[in-house]
């Protein structure tokens, strides 16, 4: 089954905390890993992204933990602000038979970061 | 330049008549996707356009749901005899690739969606 499983489904963090999310996959053809972040009433944009070769990428406060073994993938958001408050969702892509790529998304984690 | 955009952005209808809904990708992107994302659920995968045909319908939940794209541009998404469960945001995303070029080149970009409400 194409599967990607997220955690948790919601998240309180103080201001300047950690955000953590958690991401578990089954099928090892997955090939590239996406976050996405969603404000409310908008669209997921593209937050970070990682290759299965890499086991940890960081843009600015937020990085991508990668165990490849476990099937496991991580968003870290570092200092956590207000301003993060969002939708994160994680994805996984599989090139699939006929040479395209398909997203398989995670259920969404919601995030509230207080003041 | 310009994203993708969707209309309307909100739509209400009675149960039982049909809906379209509009997306427009960004200029060039040959792919085209369609999910559907219920209160407080994920992303769930309607349909995918490479130019004008669909290969993957795979999505669809009903004969109800149909969807075209014309000229390898705009896409419609149509729900005939709309019923409550269909209530919703419909999100339009769109890809400069489709193909196995490279899966950063597959990055999707999202439009703003259209909340459906069936009464």
């Amino acid at each position: 089954q194409q599967q990607v499983k997220q955690s948790p489904q919601s998240l309180i963090v103080q201001k300047g905390g950690i955000s953590i999310i958690n991401c578990a996959y089954e099928n090892t053809a997955f090939d590239y890993f996406p976050w996405y972040q969603q404000f409310p009433g908008k669209g997921p944009a593209l937050l970070i992204a990682i290759r299965p070769d890499v086991s940890e990428k960081k843009e600015g406060r937020f990085t991508i933990s990668f165990n490849k073994s476990a099937k496991q993938f991580s968003l870290h958001i570092m200092d956590s602000q207000p301003g993060d408050s969002a939708t994160y969702f994680c994805a996984a892509l599989r090139l699939t038979t006929s040479g395209t790529y398909k997203y398989i998304f995670g259920t969404g984690t919601r995030l509230k970061v207080l003041a | 330049g310009a994203g993708v955009s969707q209309s309307p952005s909100n739509k209400v209808t009675e149960k039982g008549k049909d809906v379209e809904l509009r997306c427009d990708p960004i200029s060039g992107h040959t792919a085209l996707y369609w999910y559907r994302q219920s209160l407080g659920q994920g992303l769930e995968f309607l349909i995918y356009f490479q130019g004008n045909s669909a290969p993957d319908k795979s999505g669809l939940p009903s004969d109800r749901f149909s969807a075209e794209r014309t000229g390898g541009s705009v896409s419609t998404l149509t729900i005939q005899r709309t019923q409550q469960e269909d209530s919703a945001v419909y999100l339009c995303a769109s890809s400069s690739a489709w193909s196995h070029i490279s899966p950063r080149d597959n990055e999707q970009f999202f439009g703003p969606g259209t909340r459906l409400t069936v009464l």
